[in-house]
């Protein structure tokens, strides 16, 4: 059974503040890793799809990095903004390379 | 708006009922993947159907099935329903041939299911 975990569950941060969090996931027969990001009554959205080791993926203040070698990834903000709260869910593929294994996320609330 | 749409958007039935969630990929998307949010867990994933044939099985309880028409709208079809099912169910879609894990997935606004 593929596990993917994510810390921390929760954050509060300042405005102004970078945050960094976890995702980790098995190493063994990985085909991508997603970053989704799931605002309050909305539906999640793809930040980013990351496929081989070492890739480093940026768009605006979040940059994510992934090592697949050891199964983990880390979602990087920089200088967090009140709308940057949100629930960050990674999700691996599968052996079978059809469905994502989502984390239960890490809920970030960034304070004005 | 992702272009994926699900109606209804609420649903609210009794223990035993029997419902259908319907979705509507994004224009052109051939796979439709189904999910389920209950409380406390993430986002779990029950089928996904690609241009009218079922491509994977996750959780899927033996009551609930799923269909994708020539139309590629799809319907998830729970039965004796248990106040356990209670949860939000996404539909995502996503663009590309099979084989998905490159592709990002789109999804739906989700119907919050309510089992009394």
């Amino acid at each position: 059974i593929l596990n993917v975990e994510q810390s921390p569950q929760s954050l509060h941060v300042q405005e102004g503040d970078s945050t960094n969090f976890t995702c980790s996931f098995p190493s063994s027969n990985f085909y991508a890793l997603h970053w989704y990001r799931w605002e309050t009554a909305k539906s999640p959205e793809a930040l980013f799809v990351m496929t081989l080791n070492g890739d480093e993926k940026k768009k605006g203040r979040i940059s994510a990095t992934l090592n697949t070698k050891e199964g983990y990834s880390y979602l990087y903000i920089k200088g967090s903004q009140p709308e940057d709260s949100a629930t960050y869910l990674c999700a691996s593929f599968n052996q079978a390379g059809t469905a994502l294994i989502f984390g239960k996320g890490t809920t970030l609330s960034v304070s004005s | 708006d992702s272009g994926v749409t699900q109606t209804p958007k609420h649903l609210i039935t009794a223990t035993g009922q029997r419902v259908t969630l319907r979705c509507s990929p994004r224009s052109g998307d051939l796979s439709v993947y189904w999910y389920q949010q209950s409380l406390d867990q993430g986002l779990q994933f029950l089928i996904q159907y690609y241009n009218g044939e079922e491509r994977a099985k996750g959780n899927i309880l033996e009551r609930f099935s799923a269909q994708q028409f020539p139309d590629l709208h799809s319907e998830l079809n729970l039965s004796s329903l248990e106040l356990g099912d209670s949860a939000l169910y996404f539909c995502a879609s996503r663009g590309g041939t099979s084989g998905g894990a490159f592709s990002e997935q789109f999804f739906g606004p989700g119907t919050r299911l309510t089992v009394l």
